[in-house]
């Protein structure tokens, strides 16, 4: 069974910052979810990837299979991404199956 | 862009109680999961589902918990007789190979809130 861990738990910024939220797992995978999560509870799913780096407009998401360990950046953050955010694996390593979850990054940024 | 919806939003009930979540999955997609989140916690798997079967359960889905797909489209989870930490989060989920986006790429519902007074 995978293991994932998340850091930092908590991380509090000011406008315009650049964030990086932290991911690493212990059975090896070929596909990585980060997932976002707002207060009132949604889940949306942000990136999946199974190498190098996915940009999506202020959002770039790495992931180094070998080390197992992947990153979620935000580029001039926003007190609108203030979010929690999640960080999940296929539960027996590969691509597909039921997944497991991180404890989350709750992120909150200040205007 | 199509979506996972579920319903209701929020459901309130007493412990004992039967409960039905209901998610309606992305029409041609065929695995389904449930998950839930109790309050503060992470998110955990309950149970996949694929041609009409599970396919794979986590120790949390006891025998109160059952899912069903019931005519082609609803997918629902069952709590038979609720318990005080059956209270949390349930999240619908589904996937499929030939998609627009990666097969593996889970489409996530809204999420139902369950609180069992």
């Amino acid at each position: 069974k995978n293991e994932v861990e998340q850091s930092p738990q908590n991380l509090t910024a000011q406008e315009g910052e650049f964030i990086t939220i932290n991911c690493s797992y212990s059975v090896g995978i070929s596909a990585l979810h980060w997932l976002q999560q707002h207060p009132g509870g949604g889940i949306v799913s942000l990136f999946m990837l199974s190498s190098g780096k996915k940009k999506h407009g202020r959002l770039i998401a790495t992931i180094n299979i070998q080390e197992k360990h992947s990153s979620l950046h935000i580029t001039a953050s926003h007190p609108r991404d203030s979010a929690v955010y999640i960080c999940a694996v296929p539960n027996y390593g590969g691509s597909q199956g039921n997944l497991i979850f991180g404890k989350g990054t709750k992120l909150s940024v200040k205007p | 862009e199509p979506e996972v919806t579920q319903t209701p939003s929020h459901q309130v009930t007493q412990m004992g109680q039967e409960v039905i979540l209901r998610c309606v999955p992305i029409s041609n997609h065929l695995y389904f999961y449930w998950y839930r989140q109790i309050l503060g916690q992470k998110v955990e798997f309950l149970v996949s589902f694929y041609n009409n079967e599970i396919s794979e359960k986590s120790e949390i889905f006891d025998d109160q918990f059952s899912v069903e797909r019931p005519d082609g489209s609803n997918f629902t989870l069952k709590i038979r007789s609720t318990k005080l930490e059956d209270s949390a989060m349930y999240f619908c989920a589904s996937n499929t190979p030939g998609g627009t986006r990666s097969f593996y790429e889970q489409y996530f519902g809204p999420g139902t809130r369950l609180t069992v007074t």
